[in-house]
């Protein structure tokens, strides 16, 4: 079974600053998935990264995918309060969960004013 | 567009009780999941149907029955509700295994 391991689990900053989470696995994933889910809602896909060592951004969101293709990173710069939500990874690849996709279980992150 | 739309967003139900959480998508996509999400434990799968006419058993099926009634629809049952299926159910649909997920807004379930 793979694993993928998230942290920190929760974090809370002051707006303007910047924050790093991170998604780590022992397993190799063909494709590593980023989500944001804010309350009441269904987590919305961010990203997705295929190649390793790959890096996205999306406005003030860098991801990047390990060269190895065993972990990845969000980095937020100069965060904002619309930017809290619970960020989840998931893994894709042949030895994933039965759907194909493995989900980590999340970082709580909280932007204050 | 419409998505992903799950029926009903709350539900209590007594232990015992059985219901069905209807999911519906309009995206003509070919799988569909149902996953549940408890505090600390992330999302985890219950059932899914890779294609119409095919379901599949997740990480925890225990309790749990689904009918994959045709493309669009996919429904998740609880037979005889116990406590421990207190949670937040989502349905989610892909175009196939390990592509991009639409989720759903949830349901949130309190069996007491």
């Amino acid at each position: 079974t793979q694993l993928l391991e998230q942290s920190p689990q929760f974090l809370s900053i002051q707006e303007g600053e910047n924050l790093t989470v991170y998604c780590n696995s022992s397993s190799v994933f063909s494709s590593l998935q980023w989500y944001r889910q804010e309350p009441g809602e269904g987590p919305v896909l961010l990203v997705t990264v295929v190649t390793g060592g790959e890096v996205k951004k999306l406005k003030r969101l860098t991801f990047q995918f390990g060269d190895a293709r065993k972990d990845s990173s969000l980095h937020i710069t100069a965060a904002q309060p619309g930017d809290t939500g619970l960020y989840l990874c998931a893994g894709g690849g042949s030895g994933g969960g039965a759907d194909g996709l493995t989900f980590g279980k999340g970082t709580h992150l909280i932007i204050q004013p | 567009n419409a998505g992903v739309t799950q029926t009903p967003k709350f539900q209590v139900l007594k232990t015992g009780q059985s219901m069905t959480l209807q999911c519906a998508q309009d995206m003509n996509h070919n799988s569909m999941y149902w996953y549940r999400q408890d505090p600390g434990m992330g999302l985890r799968l219950i059932y899914y149907s890779a294609s119409e006419g095919t379901t599949d058993k997740g990480e925890v099926p225990n309790g749990y029955n689904v009918s994959r009634l045709n493309k669009r629809e996919f429904s998740l049952r609880l037979e005889s509700a116990a406590p421990s299926q207190t949670s937040v159910y989502f349905c989610a649909s892909n175009q196939g295994l390990r592509e991009k997920l639409f989720f759903g807004s949830g349901t949130q379930l309190s069996v007491l």
